[in-house]
């Protein structure tokens, strides 16, 4: 089951905040959000586990609800930098295979 | 520390023909898992080699193929090209601890064009 990413795409000006969910029907064991540029490969940012443990770059923030089985990627304050598009990838198991959703594109302005 | 590398970059083949690309997993890592990804989609799991043992297969035909080697490294081998295998071909590469998720690095890709 692929998971649902919303929105589909967010415009931003420079210091600007936004928030990226990724939902799923099934329950989940991580989340991993990944950012992924014009032609390049996505640079993982964080993975999120049940249980609450959380490893990634310190100026990410992101949450997971495994109640609503639900994550969150929080971009505060944002940079021209963020702009690209980000994806989640799920598994159900660990160190199953990764679903990914089909992205969210983040365009930053100045 | 060595990340991820993959060749070709680049790569332009003909329906029919057969191709194989080449994944040099990140040092230290034991685990490799190869996506497709179209334009404008997410990457799409193809399989994954732990210890040189394929770990799990996505939705892809028997004519999409791997191999793992004891370096970790790893080759995706694809038989009969068709057009819609027109793609960016990812390689992750992971530590896998027994029990746990891990953080999986990618490679820059290989582009792959079937005309």
């Amino acid at each position: 089951q692929q998971p649902v990413q919303s929105p589909q795409a967010v415009i931003l000006r420079e210091g600007e905040d936004a928030v990226i969910n990724c939902s799923s029907s099934k329950a989940l064991y991580s989340v991993h959000w990944y950012r992924q540029k014009h032609g390049e490969a996505p640079v993982f940012l964080m993975i999120l586990l049940k249980g609450g443990e959380q490893k990634g770059h310190e100026k990410i923030s992101a949450s997971f609800n495994e109640k609503k089985q639900q994550s969150s990627l929080y971009l505060t304050a944002s940079q021209l930098s963020y702009s690209g598009t980000y994806f989640c990838g799920t598994d159900y198991q660990a160190g199953t295979a990764l679903i990914f959703g089909k992205g969210t594109t983040l365009s930053v302005s100045s | 520390e060595t990340g991820v590398t993959q060749s070709p970059t680049h790569l332009i083949k003909t329906r029919g023909q057969q191709v194989t690309l080449r994944c040099s997993s990140q040092s230290g890592h034991n685990t490799v898992s190869w996506y497709q990804q179209a334009l404008g989609q997410g990457p799409q799991f193809i399989f994954q080699y732990y210890r040189e043992e394929e770990n799990g297969r996505g939705n892809f035909p028997p004519r999409f193929s791997g191999l793992q080697f004891p370096n970790y490294s790893s080759e995706l081998n694809v038989n009969a090209l068709e057009l819609d295998d027109s793609a960016l071909y990812l390689c992750a590469s992971s530590g896998r601890r027994q029990g746990a998720s891990n953080e999986q690095f990618f490679g820059p890709g290989t582009r792959l064009t079937v005309l």
